[in-house]
């Protein structure tokens, strides 16, 4: 089974910085990536999907890439309606939640 | 509008049997590939079961196969899950997802219902 590993685990930003987080997968998934985002209570939400395609409705300043095995969520600007956890999922072979990122403000 | 409606959900004991229910609207329900997706308390997300437009192919993890059967009526424009031999790490919140296929095997799920809460305690 593939294994993916999302880190950090918590990330503390200010708004306004650019944010990075990180979605490693324990073989290639060919780009068979995608990105969701859960706000407290509230059901999963599609936000990149095949890497780096952002889903209809999703801000710009949310962006997707990566290839082979390390993938990248980024935040251009962060806002405070961004806090959240954020998974990457995978679909290459199998399927697979990564355990999330939850990202505060600072 | 797409609507996802998750019930059936509940407090049960281990070894017993629950089954959900997902009422869909606004889209043509028979188009689609379903899913549900769980969520342990506090705890990250895990797929748990996919199935075909018609039904005819379904899948599983590991974790549950051979106990939890996933189903469709496409009349009713519904999604199931029959959950037997329950155990209490199927504590969680179950999400019903549409899977939206895009591209010859591409996917993501696009839309998700509201969760329905399964207890396994005695």
């Amino acid at each position: 089974d593939i294994q993916m590993t999302q880190s950090p685990s918590v990330l503390s930003a200010s708004v306004g910085d650019r944010v990075t987080l990180s979605c490693k997968a324990s073989q290639n998934i060919n780009k068979n990536l995608d990105w969701y985002q859960q706000k407290l209570g509230e059901a999963p939400k599609l936000l990149i999907y095949f890497t780096n395609n952002l889903q209809t409705g999703i801000p710009s300043r949310f962006s997707g890439s990566g290839s082979g095995t390390d993938y990248t969520l980024t935040i251009s600007s962060l806002q405070p309606e961004d806090v959240a956890t954020y998974y990457c999922y995978q679909y290459n072979s199998g399927n697979t939640f990564g355990a999330g990122t939850k990202l505060e403000l600072k | 509008e797409v609507q996802l409606v998750e019930s059936g959900g509940g407090l049960v004991q281990p070894g017993r049997s629950l089954k959900l229910s997902c009422a869909a609207s606004g889209f043509t329900f028979s188009n689609y590939y379903m899913a549900w997706v769980r969520q342990a308390p506090k705890k990250g997300l895990e797929w748990v079961a996919t199935i075909s437009t018609s039904g005819s192919r379904t899948y599983y993890p590991d974790s549950v196969k051979g106990r939890f059967t996933i189903s469709r009526d496409n009349a009713k424009s519904s999604l199931y899950l029959q959950m037997n031999s329950l155990k209490s790490e199927d504590t969680a919140t179950y999400y019903c997802a549409r899977r939206r296929d895009y591209y010859s095997g591409l996917y993501y799920f696009d839309y998700w219902g509201q969760g329905v809460m399964v207890t396994v305690s005695s």
